[in-house]
């Protein structure tokens, strides 16, 4: 079975912009779950969705969004970038039944000039 | 708010060596991970332990918990250079496996 996949795996953006972010889940994997990682806060969850809802949200802004498509793909957005958005981001999935282990991605990493 | 809390930060061992890393959390959860992290990687699960007294053991680590406790441990035996990463570990809130509050990570370096 194929892994989860990011994409970009890079990423350089300017304060203000916006810029999404996409992740596709191991098939048949129907919850996929966003991470923040930086050396200053570690790993910090953004948010989890399942069968296109939000399941779940960590305390990030406004700013920070995400949806998941009917083919369980997710993307997530991140508009008005400040420096301090400049992370590695890292999609995860898991299957309901099974392991409940979640599978992450390579990642994509951010960097906001 | 549920706190993950690892100890050692860092650890610097010699090959051969045995160490064990822990791992307190603040509330109820059932569920606790093992993962492992390359520099300039991602993350690998290592472990799943999904109940009181769990153990579960593949090569050179071994992971417990303890849910009264709310403590897991890493244990690494006759440590080798290639076990040289970071050990994060994490609780999931909420019931759903989708969420998980990682602790801060353990830095391992194994020296010859």
């Amino acid at each position: 079975k194929a892994g989860v996949t990011q994409t970009p795996r890079y990423l350089i953006k300017t304060r203000g912009q916006q810029v999404t972010l996409s992740c596709s889940p191991i098939s048949g994997h129907r919850s996929v779950s966003w991470y923040q990682q930086t050396p200053g806060q570690g790993l910090q969850f953004l948010f989890e969705y399942f069968s296109e809802t939000q399941r779940n949200k960590g305390n990030f802004p406004g700013r920070f969004s995400g949806r998941q498509f009917s083919n369980s793909r997710s993307e997530m957005n991140v508009s008005t970038l400040e420096l301090g958005d400049s992370a590695l981001y890292l999609c995860a999935s898991s299957s309901p039944r099974g392991a409940l282990t979640q599978y992450f991605g390579p990642g994509t990493r951010l960097l906001v000039l | 708010e549920l706190k993950v809390e690892q100890n050692p930060l860092f650890l610097s061992m010699q090959e051969g060596k045995n160490y064990t890393i822990y791992c307190n959390y603040s509330t109820t959860s059932d569920r606790l991970y093992w993962y492992r992290q390359d520099p300039g990687k991602s993350l690998e699960s290592l472990f799943v332990l999904l109940s009181n007294g769990a153990v579960k053991q593949e090569g050179r680590l071994m992971a417990s918990l303890d849910t009264k406790a709310r403590l897991s441990t890493l244990h690494i035996t006759a440590a080798v250079h290639d076990l040289s990463a970071t050990y994060f570990c994490a609780v999931d809130i909420g019931g759903s496996q989708g969420n998980l509050i990682f602790g801060k990570g353990t830095k391992l370096s194994v020296k010859p």
